[in-house]
C-alpha cells in the first residue's frame, strides 16, 4: 500500500533552516509527483509548490521563492523539503503529498495520499 | 491570503444533507477541475472528491461533488457524526506562474 512517512518534528530559531523529509514506498517513486503544504496552527491549507520525481522540476509558490528548496533521492524513494530564514509565521505542520495530474481540456491537479505531517516550530 | 472562497461553517443533523460552496474565478475553477479534501480533528488531509465529481476508492458515495461555471459544491447526504470535519476545496490556478490554491475551509458539525 502506498505509505508517505515524514521526518519528526523541529524546533527551530528565527533565521535558522529545516529540511522535512518524506519516504515513499508501496508504489514506483518516479512516476509520481510529490507536493508540500503547510498549514499553521488553526489556519487553512498552503501549497508550498512541488517536485516531479522523474526530472526533478520543480514549481515554488511565489511567496516562498528564494527559501524554499524541494529535491528528491530516487535511490531511497525520499522527498525533502528545506526552508530557509525561518521566521515565527514559519511555524506550522508541513504535509508532503503525492501528487497526481493529468491535462486534456484542464488540468487535473490533486493530492491522492498525505503524509503524516511534520510541526516545524520557530521560536527563539 | 485563500483565492478560493467557502463558508467558514455548515451544521445538521444526523441524516440531513449538507452542502458546502466552493467560489473561485476564470484562472483556477473555470479552467481546471475541482478537488475536495476532508480533514479529520488532529490529521492529514485526506482525497474526498477529485476532478470535480469523481470519488476515490473508499469514499462513501453520501458524498458527491459538482462544478459550474466558477462555482463548485461538495454535498454530503445522510450525514453521519464521523462527518464531523474540516473540508477544503482546490484546484489548479493557472495565473502567477501556475500554483495550487486551496478554499478557506468550512467546518461541518454534526448536531
Amino acid at each position: 500500500q502506498v505509505q508517505l512517512v515524514q521526518s519528526g518534528a523541529e524546533v527551530k530559531k528565527p533565521g535558522a533552516s529545516v529540511k522535512v523529509s518524506c519516504k515513499a514506498s508501496g508504489y514506483t517513486f518516479t512516476s509520481y509527483g510529490i507536493s508540500w503544504v503547510r498549514q499553521a496552527p488553526g489556519q487553512g491549507l498552503e501549497w508550498m509548490g512541488w517536485i516531479s520525481a522523474y526530472n526533478g522540476n520543480t514549481n515554488y509558490a511565489q511567496k516562498l521563492q528564494g527559501r524554499v528548496t524541494m529535491t528528491t533521492d530516487t535511490s531511497t524513494s525520499t522527498a525533502y523539503m528545506e526552508l530557509r530564514s525561518l521566521r515565527s509565521d514559519d511555524t506550522a505542520v508541513y504535509y508532503c503529498a503525492r501528487v497526481r495530474v493529468s491535462v486534456d481540456t484542464a488540468r487535473n491537479y490533486y493530492f491522492d495520499y498525505w503524509g503524516q505531517g511534520t510541526l516545524v516550530t520557530v521560536s527563539s | 491570503q485563500s483565492v478560493l472562497t467557502q463558508p467558514p461553517s455548515a451544521s445538521g443533523t444526523p441524516g440531513q444533507r449538507v452542502t458546502i460552496s466552493c467560489s473561485g474565478s476564470s484562472s483556477n475553477i473555470g479552467s481546471n477541475t475541482v478537488n475536495w479534501y476532508q480533514q479529520l480533528p488532529g490529521t492529514a488531509p485526506k482525497l474526498l472528491i477529485y476532478s470535480n465529481n469523481q470519488r476515490p476508492s473508499g469514499v462513501p458515495d453520501r458524498f458527491s461533488g459538482s462544478k459550474s461555471g466558477t462555482s463548485a459544491s461538495l454535498a454530503i447526504s445522510g450525514l453521519q457524526s464521523e462527518d464531523e470535519a474540516d473540508y477544503y476545496c482546490a484546484a489548479w490556478d493557472d495565473s502567477l506562474n501556475g500554483r495550487y490554491v486551496f478554499g478557506t475551509g468550512t467546518k461541518v458539525t454534526v448536531l
